[in-house]
């Protein structure tokens, strides 16, 4: 099956830096890569997603980015601000498998001032 | 605007005891889930269902029950609850297959501790 692993598990950045957080993927199947975000006490949100025919996708600061080849994809984050302080989860999805997505173990985004 | 509700939010059970973790969406998705969350283990989807009826195991189905009777409810059955079921619970849904590129809309949770 599908496995994700995601780095770094903790990331601690100032205020106004930019964050990456990166993700790489076994099956060569997979066609969609999405992002949540988890606040404290709450559910994931999904925050972006991309799809294996496209090598980057914007949305005001955040921005993911896919490589095909080398099974990676990654999250960026520019003008990191305090409410960006989440758990950021990636996944994949498998194709062909009706409705599965495998999450990596997550990354601890602190943004302090 | 519910989404996806889950009740209850915490709960402590002894070992051997049973019960029921609650989940309805007034989305009229068809997919719903169950994933559990242990700390640096990402999400493990335990069941889904892909319509009232249909139910199929996810990755870790082992000591879990689930039924779908209806469209909006997707109740989750631990009988008999182990400390291994420690966990947070959460309960998602999605309009179509995650393979075409759905979203999953999550419910906030249901803290369960195993004593």
């Amino acid at each position: 099956g599908e496995n994700v692993e995601q780095h770094p598990s903790t990331l601690s950045v100032q205020e106004g830096d930019s964050a990456v957080i990166k993700c790489t993927y076994s099956d060569s199947a997979s066609n969609y890569f999405p992002w949540y975000k988890q606040e404290l006490g709450k559910g994931p949100q999904l925050i972006i997603d991309i799809r294996s025919n496209v090598g980057e996708k914007k949305d005001q600061r955040i921005a993911v980015t896919l490589n095909k080849t080398a099974k990676h994809f990654s999250l960026h984050i520019t003008e990191t601000q305090p409410e960006d302080s989440a758990v950021y989860f990636c996944a994949a999805s498998l194709t062909g498998t009706a409705s599965k997505l495998t999450f990596g173990t997550g990354t601890r985004l602190q943004v302090t001032l | 605007n519910a989404g996806v509700t889950q009740t209850p939010k915490f709960r402590i059970l002894k070992i051997g005891q049973s019960m029921t973790l609650q989940c309805a969406q007034d989305m009229n998705h068809n997919y719903m889930y169950w994933y559990r969350q242990d700390p640096g283990m990402g999400l493990k989807l335990i069941y889904y269902s892909v319509g009232a009826g249909i139910t199929d195991k996810g990755e870790v189905p082992n000591g879990y029950n689930v039924s779908r009777s209806t469209t909006e409810d997707f109740p989750l059955r631990l009988e008999l609850a182990a400390p291994s079921q420690t966990s947070v619970y959460f309960c998602a849904s999605s309009s179509t297959p995650i393979s075409t590129n759905e979203k999953l809309f999550f419910g906030s949770g249901t803290q369960l501790s195993v004593l």
